[in-house]
């Protein structure tokens, strides 16, 4: 079956700290990735997604994510994360084309200190 | 971007009432919407699958009697939990999909807290 896996369940930081997320999925043919985002009393919202072309994705709020193929991974890093970074954040994996199979990874916790 | 409405937000009620909760699609048409069930400190779990005017899909090991969907209208699709109980207390979290958009987007609602007494 297909899963999608985050290596850390909760991650503290301090202000101006670099922020890297992994995510890894067993889905074997072509997928659409994505990051989303969910701020504390709020819904989820899309950072980034691949489907095709330069595997390096870039986002809103200075997110970027690298897909490499080889390694099944799709890893969301930031150079320098704010206060404001503070939420949840999901990977999910969905089969290409056009599959209404979308699968959530359990989230990462994310808390950037003042 | 496009936007998702639930309504309610917040809805307690009591062990074996039913409780509906609507999903909207704001500014798009939406031929396929989702619902996801969200536990505490956990990742989303798809329910169902619905697609307008067609039964709903569901996920193996949710009971599609326990949460009726109904996919009425390309902008509307309700989901009813029939005869509560408490452990169906969790997070329910609908989402869109906008076939306009090319990509295929998935667009989420704000959830809706369900409470079961």
């Amino acid at each position: 079956a297909q899963s999608v896996s985050q290596h850390n369940h909760h991650v503290i930081l301090s202000e101006a700290a670099s922020l890297e997320l992994g995510c890894n999925y067993s889905y074997g043919g072509t997928v659409n990735l994505f990051w989303y985002v969910q701020y504390p009393g709020q819904h989820l919202q899309l950072l980034l997604k691949y489907f095709s072309g330069d595997p390096l994705v870039k986002g809103i709020k200075g997110f970027e994510a690298e897909f490499i193929k080889s390694k099944f991974s799709f890893n969301l890093r930031k150079p320098s994360v704010q206060w404001s970074d503070t939420a949840e954040y999901f990977c999910a994996v969905r089969r290409a084309p056009n599959n209404n199979d979308m699968r959530f990874g359990a989230g990462t916790r994310l808390t950037v200190k003042p | 971007g496009a936007v998702v409405s639930q309504h309610p937000s917040r809805v307690i009620c009591k062990s074996g009432t039913s409780v509906k909760i609507e999903c909207r699609s704001l500014d798009f048409q939406a031929t396929t919407m989702f619902w996801y069930r969200q536990f505490p400190k956990k990742s989303l779990m798809l329910m169902a699958t619905s697609n307008e005017g067609s039964k709903a899909t569901y996920e193996q090991g949710v009971e599609k009697d326990k949460f009726l969907i109904n996919h009425a209208s390309l902008t509307l699709s309700t989901l009813t939990v029939t005869s509560a109980h408490p452990e169906d207390s969790s997070f329910y979290i609908c989402s869109a999909r906008d076939p306009s958009s090319g990509g295929y987007e998935q667009y989420f609602g704000p959830g809706t807290r369900l409470t079961v007494t």
